[in-house]
């Protein structure tokens, strides 16, 4: 089992560029869930999707989309970045049928730079 | 609002010495609670889960948690940290049962000298 996997690792952009973070599991958990990390300001929920075929919006969700692809896969879209959304992104995902409790898994993370 | 709350952002111990790292969380009704762990260069980890039963909840590498209802508390302990303890912990919330959104406190960085 790879978990959660994420790719790429690492990106730069420049203002105004548009890119993808791709995020898969294996663990055929229903929820799958983005988050971003800034120092100081612990993790913050950019949109999850409780389910195939489904998404909504978390705390920040201004300047990205998402896409849940399948069970499996879920993407995270930004169409113009900004300098402001520099910062570290996590994928995770949960099955809250499993005892009703939200346990996340994790994926390694997607440093991203907004020049 | 739903809010989780930690009380300390850095923290610095020598090994040996005992850890208590303090969590408050704001939500309405019932709730599950979580420590994660984030050693450095590594993404985050489940150190413990709190959802029903006994408050005093074991994780892993010797770490415990208390549910205090009354206090809205969830804090993390450890009678004697290691060097290998040098991470960033965050304490989560969710509703119960099931809840999708988890909201996670801005987290505390510990740092173990050896």
């Amino acid at each position: 089992n790879a978990g959660v996997t994420q790719t790429p690792k690492f990106q730069v952009l420049k203002t105004g560029q548009s890119m993808t973070l791709q995020c898969a599991q294996d663990m055929n958990h229903n929820s799958m869930y983005w988050y971003r990390q800034d120092p100081g300001m612990g993790l913050r929920l950019i949109y999850y999707s409780a389910s195939e075929g489904t998404t909504d919006k978390g705390e920040v969700p201004n300047g990205y989309n998402v896409s849940r692809l399948n069970k499996r896969e879920f993407s995270l879209r930004l169409e113009s970045a900004a300098p402001s959304q520099t910062s570290v992104y996590f994928c995770a995902s949960s099955d809250p049928r499993d005892r009703g409790l939200n346990e996340q898994f994790f994926g390694p993370g997607t440093r991203l730079t907004v020049l | 609002a739903q809010s989780v709350s930690q009380h300390n952002h850095h923290v610095i111990l020598s090994e040996a010495a005992s850890l208590e790292l303090g969590c408050n969380y704001s939500y309405g009704g019932t709730v599950n609670l979580f420590w994660y762990v984030q050693y450095p260069g590594q993404h985050l980890q489940l150190l413990l889960k709190y959802f029903s039963g006994d408050p005093l909840v074991k994780g892993i590498k010797g770490f415990e948690a208390e549910f205090i209802k009354s206090k809205f508390s969830f804090n993390l302990r450890k009678p004697s940290v290691q060097w290998s303890d040098t991470a960033e912990y965050f304490c989560a919330a969710s509703r119960a049962p099931g809840g999708f959104k988890t909201i996670f406190g801005a987290g505390t960085r510990l740092f173990v000298k050896a």
